[in-house]
């Protein structure tokens, strides 16, 4: 089976802080997508990329950067993390049809 | 626009009974459909997929989902509903052309009485 992991599964940051999350997947897949959850907002997508070093921009790329100098690890940047980014990350890779998500990094600004 | 309906934020059933919780899609031509559950503090899974062929598709756990093109829906079903199923669902739609990224319904909150 294909393992997405992503490093972190709880962040507490400050206000202003350069903050990285990870996602790695083991299984040579090309598209490796993030998103975040929000209640009752479901996922959005924020950045994916098709292929080492490409991006494309999702929904909501603003506040956002990425990543992707392997094709294993896709990296989620927030310059300077602000409080309405408080959620829960969810990083996905794909092959074919259907997504394997990791299990999530829930980060809080404070 | 293209969009994933889920039109039930909160489902209470018990255990034992039978489930349906909804999906509706709008999309120009038949698309590709996904439903996904995600147990508390999880990322989420796949349960079932459609692309074509065959309308009933069977997945994991038990599930099932039927499209209906005329009523513009993908149904989750499961005969006999046990404690573990409760968790969030969530249907997810792509355009079968293009880039295939799906859309995320909001999700649905399965409850389950013992």
């Amino acid at each position: 089976d294909v393992k997405v992991t992503q490093s972190s599964r709880y962040l507490v940051k400050r206000t202003g802080e350069k903050v990285f999350l990870e996602c790695v997947q083991d299984m040579d897949h090309e598209n490796m997508f993030w998103y975040r959850q929000d209640p009752g907002l479901g996922l959005r997508l924020i950045y994916f990329s098709y292929d080492v070093k490409m991006k494309e921009k999702g929904d909501i790329p603003e506040g956002y950067s990425v990543s992707r100098e392997k094709k294993e690890r896709f990296s989620l940047i927030l310059e300077s993390a602000s409080t309405n980014q408080t959620s829960m990350y969810l990083c996905a890779s794909r092959v074919g049809g259907g997504y394997t998500f990791g299990s999530g990094t829930r980060l809080t600004v404070v | 626009a293209q969009s994933v309906t889920q039109p039930d934020i909160h489902i209470t059933v018990s255990e034992g009974a039978s489930l349906e919780l909804r999906c509706n899609y709008s999309y120009g031509a038949t698309p590709y459909l996904f439903w996904y559950v995600q147990s508390p503090g999880q990322g989420l899974q796949l349960l079932l997929k459609y692309f074509s062929g065959d309308t009933l598709v069977q997945g994991i756990k038990g599930f099932e989902a039927e499209f209906k093109r005329s009523q513009s829906s993908f149904n989750l079903r499961k005969p006999s509903v046990h404690w573990s199923d409760a968790a969030e669902y969530f249907c997810a739609g792509s355009s079968s052309g293009g880039s295939y990224i799906p859309t995320f319904g909001r999700g649905t909150s399965l409850i389950v009485h013992p």
